[in-house]
């Protein structure tokens, strides 16, 4: 595709509920990350795809956050039991490969009220 | 793990004036990338510059790697230019990691 796709845009949701957002990479990107941004703050890293396997996820904050991805293409984060604290802006990226520059995409606003 | 430090944090600029932005990290890296973030939350890549300089019209970058910084030029800004720019760095194979950014108004 054109560039990295997102959704839902916007999501709320209530405490305890389960979620799960979607990333589409730019086609033939390798590298896929997912990250955080809460509000007025710089983005946290927190897990790395390469293909379909994930070599990195130091960034995820508790079990309650898990990501898988479908080969080179389509990735899901889920997070399970929404506390309020993980209301924030969830950021997709892709590169071609690892160490290259990253595109990111519009970003999933999640509400846990 | 490796530091980011942005500056200034904050910075309004009248519209035509100029402006430079600062991005130290701690230790070498092999990306380094700057982003504007729009007032509607969008990433928009500025530049992929892990040594030397490049130029995009009224932007140019220059990171100077050996001394682990990079500064970011925005001349005859307009009020476009406003939003928060951030410099992201990583270390051989590790993360991205980002400033805390710089808030950047542009008042016409």
């Amino acid at each position: 595709g054109a560039g990295v796709s997102q959704s839902p845009s916007n999501k709320v949701t209530e405490k305890g509920k389960d979620v799960e957002l979607r990333c589409d990479p730019i086609s033939g990107h390798t590298a896929l990350y997912w990250y955080r941004q809460r509000l007025g703050q710089g983005l946290e890293f927190l897990i790395y795809f390469q293909g379909n396997s994930a070599p990195d996820k130091s960034g995820l904050p508790s079990d309650r956050f898990s990501a898988e991805r479908t080969g080179e293409s389509v990735s899901t984060l889920t997070i399970q039991r929404t506390q309020q604290e993980d209301s924030a802006v969830y950021l997709c990226a892709s590169s071609l490969l690892r160490d290259y520059e990253q595109y990111f995409g519009p970003g999933t606003r999640l509400t846990v009220t | 793990g490796i530091q980011v430090e942005q500056s200034p944090p904050d910075l309004i600029l009248q519209e035509g004036a100029n402006s430079t932005l600062r991005c130290n990290f701690s230790d070498s890296v092999n990306n380094l990338q700057w982003f504007h973030q729009n007032p509607w939350g969008q990433l928009i890549n500025l530049f992929y510059i892990p040594s030397g300089t490049k130029q995009n019209g009224r932007l140019s970058a220059t990171t100077v790697a050996t001394e682990r910084y990079s500064l970011l030029y925005i001349s005859s800004s307009q009020t476009t230019d406003s939003g928060v720019y951030f410099c992201a760095v990583e270390r051989y194979g590790n993360k991205l990691v980002f400033g805390a950014g710089t808030i950047l108004r542009v008042k016409s």
